[in-house]
Parts: structure tokens; C-alpha cells; sequence
């Protein structure tokens, strides 16, 4: 079993369009978060969510919103694409207490395209 | 805060060759120490972690890394590569705040 997929995979879409990216975690983790990879392979988090706190990083435009329906799931929603935004998307999470904390198992990614 | 550093972009090498994956780090307090890998147009996977406890902490695939902490230091070896080990390395260090990644070791291993 796929300990945390991400759907879908690949997203090909034009400038201007909302779209969403699924994320579901099987590992019972209360703490869910997706990154970022750029084009050259850079990672840096976008958010991190239990389902008491979100923390957002900074720097991330406000188009982009975290929605999680319950601790298992946290989805991504870009609202009006932009070229910049083509990059790989990962979700990932992680327990929230106790050392074990740290660690952080990740999806498989989802590519997407803006044209 | 911190940072890491991955001080090579490329490690060329060759089949059956050990090699080592330098990874440096920044911190004013105690940080946990991970090695991730990406296959290509794969996800990450954990490799190995450096949580508490003895400094040489052992990962999958024949892979192993020490934590030197007066040197900030946290390499990644393997005594003898696969042609399947071709892939990102990722190294990764989390203190008080979020998972801090370097920017990537692309290793080639050549027949």
C-alpha cells in the first residue's frame, strides 16, 4: 500500500486556470505538507498543517491555499496559474509529537505544467 | 536558523568505486539529520536519519553516514556503488523549525 499518494501525477494546464492537487497519507501522521521543487531540484516548503495550526511559509503568493477535509487528506488549490508555477509539487507528513516527528515520508510528486 | 550545504552538484563516478556525498550544516541549536533520495521522475525516499544516539547511523541500500558535530558535518558513503544508485541525493536538517533542504548531489554512476 502507498504510504502517501498524490493525485495526479502529472497536471498540464494554461495560464489563468484554478487548479487542485489530492494528497491522502495512510500513515495515521497528524501532520501533513507540501513543497516545492523547482527546476533545479530545489525543495522549499510551503506549508505545514495539523489540524490546529497551518503554517505558511512567507513567500508563498497567496493563489496557492492548503484544504484538508480530515487528517488523512490535504489538498492543494492554485487559483489563476502562472507560468512560474510549473514545478513539482510534493506532499508529505509526518507524526506530530515525540522525536519521530522529523521524519517525513514523501508522495511520489505531481508535475505540473503551465502553458 | 539553519542551512545546509551540499558542497558538490555532480559526483561522477564509476561502478564498484566507494564514494562519499558531503553534507555540511548551519545551526545554533540541536538538529536532527537526514539523506533522502530521488530516483529519476520519482518521489523522495527517506535513506537514512540521524535522530539521537551513535554517530554512524546506517540506511538502506548499503548506504551510511556519520554525524560530526564539531565539524557540522553530516557525508553520506557507500563502499562500493551500483549502476542503480544513479540518482539525487538529498540532505536535510531540522531544528526548532520546518525540514531544511540542500540543494541536491546529482551522483552518475558509469559502467
Amino acid at each position: 500500500d502507498t504510504a502517501v499518494s498524490q493525485t495526479p501525477k502529472y497536471l498540464v494546464t494554461q495560464m489563468g486556470n484554478d487548479k487542485s492537487i489530492k494528497c491522502e497519507q495512510n500513515l495515521g501522521h497528524d501532520t501533513m505538507y507540501w513543497y516545492k521543487q523547482d527546476s533545479k531540484k530545489f525543495l522549499k516548503i510551503m506549508f505545514s498543517y495539523n489540524n490546529k495550526e497551518l503554517i505558511i511559509n512567507e513567500t508563498v503568493p497567496n493563489r496557492f491555499s492548503p484544504k484538508s477535509p480530515d487528517k488523512a487528506h490535504l489538498n492543494l488549490h492554485i487559483n489563476s496559474l502562472e507560468l512560474g508555477d510549473s514545478a513539482v509539487y510534493f506532499c508529505a507528513s509526518s507524526p506530530r509529537m515525540g522525536v519521530t516527528a522529523n521524519e517525513q515520508y514523501f508522495g511520489p510528486g505531481t508535475r505540473l505544467t503551465v502553458t | 536558523a539553519q542551512s545546509v550545504t551540499q558542497l558538490d552538484s555532480q559526483v561522477p563516478v564509476f561502478e564498484e568505486a566507494p564514494v562519499e556525498l558531503r553534507c555540511n550544516y548551519s545551526s545554533s541549536v540541536s538538529v536532527y539529520l537526514f539523506w533522502y533520495v530521488q530516483y529519476p521522475n520519482q518521489g523522495l525516499q527517506l535513506l537514512l536519519k540521524y535522530l539521537s544516539g551513535s554517530t554512524l547511523v546506517k540506511g538502506i541500500n548499503g548506504f551510511e553516514a556519520e554525524f560530526n558535530k564539531s565539524q557540522t558535518s553530516f557525508h553520506l558513503r557507500k563502499p562500493s556503488v551500483h549502476i542503480s544508485d544513479t540518482a539525487e541525493y538529498f540532505c536535510a536538517v531540522r531544528g526548532q523549525g520546518n525540514l531544511i533542504f540542500g540543494k541536491g548531489t546529482k551522483l552518475s554512476v558509469k559502467p
